[in-house]
């Protein structure tokens, strides 16, 4: 089947520390990844994506990469500010026209100045 | 322009209550969505629906019905609203023919009380 594991929070960080949330699939297929995040009272924004292997999605400072042999999207900021305060969920699309997304559980950040 | 938009953003009601969410996108995508955010931010997915046609239906209680008048609107009417249905409810929508993400909007908060 599909799934989507993350790691639980929330994860607490000091301004500037390096953020690793970590993320495995299962999937039948070839799916794409996704990294999406929450903002307090808001929707889901899309923060990067990955639609192969070794891929590497990037945004705003937010790194994932496509691991096929891990089955893994790890998602990475190397200095994290005040502001990346949200939510991460990770996601996967089994493939294209299938009309589903699975998400994992989400993962709280904080970061404390 | 919203991509994605739903309405209303809150909605309080009592129990044995019969109320409807709308959903409207302007991105001219093909499929649209309906997902349930509890109260630990799990999501999970009710309905799916591609140009007007029901996909996916996750075992929703049949309170919960869906309608697709055109492409671009997916409405959600829920029948004698429970307690349990207290959730966040996001409409989503994407292309099915393409390695792209989903578009989400931004939630309606359902109280039941």
């Amino acid at each position: 089947g599909n799934s989507v594991t993350q790691m639980e929070g929330p994860v607490t960080l000091s301004e500037e520390a390096f953020l690793t949330i970590n993320c495995t699939y299962t999937a039948t297929g070839y799916p794409s990844l996704f990294w999406y995040v929450q903002y307090p009272g808001e929707g889901l924004q899309l923060l990067l994506k990955a639609t192969k292997a070794d891929d590497k999605g990037s945004n705003k400072g937010f790194e994932a990469t496509y691991r096929k042999e891990t089955t893994s999207f790890h998602l990475e900021k190397g200095s994290v500010q005040v502001s990346d305060s949200a939510v991460y969920f990770c996601a996967l699309s089994p493939f294209p026209g299938f009309n589903k997304f699975y998400f994992g559980s989400g993962t709280k950040l904080n970061v404390k100045p | 322009d919203t991509a994605v938009s739903q309405t209303p953003k809150y909605l309080v009601t009592q129990m044995g209550n019969d109320k409807s969410i709308k959903c409207e996108q302007n991105l001219g995508h093909d499929t649209m969505y309906w997902y349930k955010q509890d109260s630990k931010k799990f999501l999970k997915i009710m309905f799916s629906y591609n140009n007007k046609e029901l996909i996916i239906n996750e075992t929703v209680p049949n309170r919960f019905s869906p309608k697709s008048p055109d492409k671009a609107h997916l409405n959600l009417h829920i029948n004698s609203l429970e307690l349990g249905d207290s959730a966040v409810y996001f409409c989503a929508s994407s292309h099915p023919g393409r390695n792209t993400e989903a578009f989400f909007g931004q939630g309606t908060r359902l109280t039941v009380v």
